[in-house]
């Protein structure tokens, strides 16, 4: 079945970008999603990109895809404690219902 | 903006007890979903369902059950409630084709 990969941890100091990766194998995927999740909360939609696209940008959030690879990221510029979080990158292959990866842990350090 | 409105942010019941969690949104989405989240085994998909009364499994169904009776609210039941059911639960809501999921803020559960 589908798959999604993620790293468990990444760690920055603040002020530094932050690239956190995703690849998956779903090669029909459609639409691919960044949701950040703060402690204790729900899952909050960053951004999405459409598979035809290389790049998105919003503000300080650059997702880049890379379809050939399938391998997608989402950089962080200037990287503040704010979004020390968990991040979750999530596919949309042919099924409606989509394939998350397990989530990165965003600890931003002074 | 879409909001999707889970009844408790924290809930503690006893073993056997028949627990209720509630989702409402106001999107006027056909889709509505639950997971449970626990750590280092991400999102886990109980059940969802694409319309009014219409209910699929997910990955681990067992001692859930759900109902969709109004398009707006989709409700998670534990039957009788087991320690082993002590987590996060998630529900979420998406419209049609590849509209992305919404989330509500979670709710805590613990069994004792």
């Amino acid at each position: 079945g589908e798959d999604v990969e993620q790293s468990l941890f990444l760690s920055v100091r603040e002020g530094d970008s932050s690239v956190i990766n995703c690849t998956y194998t779903d090669s029909s995927s459609t639409y691919l999603y960044w949701y950040k999740q703060e402690p204790g909360a729900g899952l909050q939609l960053l951004t999405y990109i459409f598979s035809n696209m290389d790049m998105k940008q919003d503000q300080r959030l650059t997702v880049l895809l890379n379809k050939k690879d399938k391998h997608l990221s989402l950089r962080i510029a200037d990287t503040q404690t704010g979004d020390s979080a968990i991040y979750f990158c999530a596919e949309n292959g042919g099924s409606y219902i989509p394939t998350f990866g397990r989530g990165t842990s965003l600890i931003v350090h002074p | 903006d879409v909001k999707v409105t889970q009844s408790s942010r924290y809930l503690v019941k006893r073993t056997g007890e028949k627990v209720f969690l509630e989702c409402v949104q106001d999107m006027d989405h056909e889709n509505m979903f639950w997971y449970r989240q626990d750590p280092g085994l991400g999102l886990r998909l109980i059940y969802f369902s694409y319309d009014v009364k219409m209910k699929e499994k997910g990955d681990i169904p067992e001692g859930y059950s759900v109902s969709r009776e109004k398009k707006e609210r989709f409700s998670l039941i534990l039957e009788s409630a087991s320690t082993n059911q002590t987590s996060m639960y998630l529900c979420a809501s998406k419209g049609t084709g590849n509209q992305p999921q919404h989330f509500g803020d979670g709710t805590r559960l613990s069994i004792l």
